[in-house]
């Protein structure tokens, strides 16, 4: 298996520009998950979705973040417009059942906003 | 809400045993979780506790104690390789997504 793909790997964008991170989760899974890495504040939930349909976006920061999962194998999370506090490596995860406590991560999206 | 302490830092030697401890509050609790991350790198699953005791994978263990909000993370038999950062976590509410401690960075020295 192929595991979680996340595209572009790293991303370096000017303040005010619109910014979109990809994910492909593990076929066969129902959740996908993305999360926020920061020294500051550790690895945070931004928004999951199961069987395509977000659950709890309570995580999101902010109206300039959004996030859509158009079908099974794919989500988007979009800033705009960026903002240099974004900076961060972004990681999606999927899961295929609830209550195992396993997730498998992408390898991420460095996020640079000058 | 849910909140995880863990230490920020531990260091050790090659061969020798570490325990990384997790205590946590949360609302709704389903099991606690391990995650090791290499600099730069994808966090990656250890080990899941649902139940009370101790869970053994290899040079790793993992042990809960739901009555006490508590569980540990135990690696035997260091090696240069473990330095990396290991994450405790515990399910939300749904038992789906998974909230992560701010990490403990472990470093292990020759």
């Amino acid at each position: 298996d192929a595991g979680v793909i996340q595209s572009p790997r790293h991303e370096v964008t000017e303040m005010g520009q619109e910014v979109t991170l990809r994910c492909k989760p593990i076929s066969g899974h129902d959740y996908l998950f993305w999360y926020r890495q920061t020294m500051m504040r550790g690895l945070e939930l931004l928004i999951y979705f199961n069987n395509n349909v977000p659950i709890d976006d309570s995580g999101m920061p902010e109206d300039r973040f959004s996030a859509k999962m158009p079908n099974a194998s794919f989500s988007t999370l979009k800033i705009q417009p960026s903002e240099p506090r974004d900076s961060a490596v972004y990681f999606c995860a999927s899961s295929f059942k609830r209550n195992t406590g396993e997730l498998f991560f992408g390898e991420g999206s460095r996020l640079t906003v000058l | 809400g849910q909140s995880l302490e863990q230490p920020s830092e531990v260091t050790a030697v090659e061969g020798a045993i570490v325990q990384i401890n997790c205590t946590y509050q949360t609302s709704g609790f389903y099991g606690l979780s391990w995650y090791q991350q290499h600099d730069g790198g994808a966090p990656t699953f250890l080990s899941y506790n649902a139940l009370d005791g101790l869970e053994e994978t290899g040079r790793f263990s993992s042990f809960l104690s739901r009555s006490d909000s508590y569980g540990y993370l135990l690696l035997q038999e260091l090696q240069m390789k473990d330095s990396a950062s290991y994450f405790c976590a515990v399910s939300n509410q749904a038992g789906t997504a998974l909230i992560f401690g701010k990490g403990t960075t472990l470093s292990v020295s020759s």
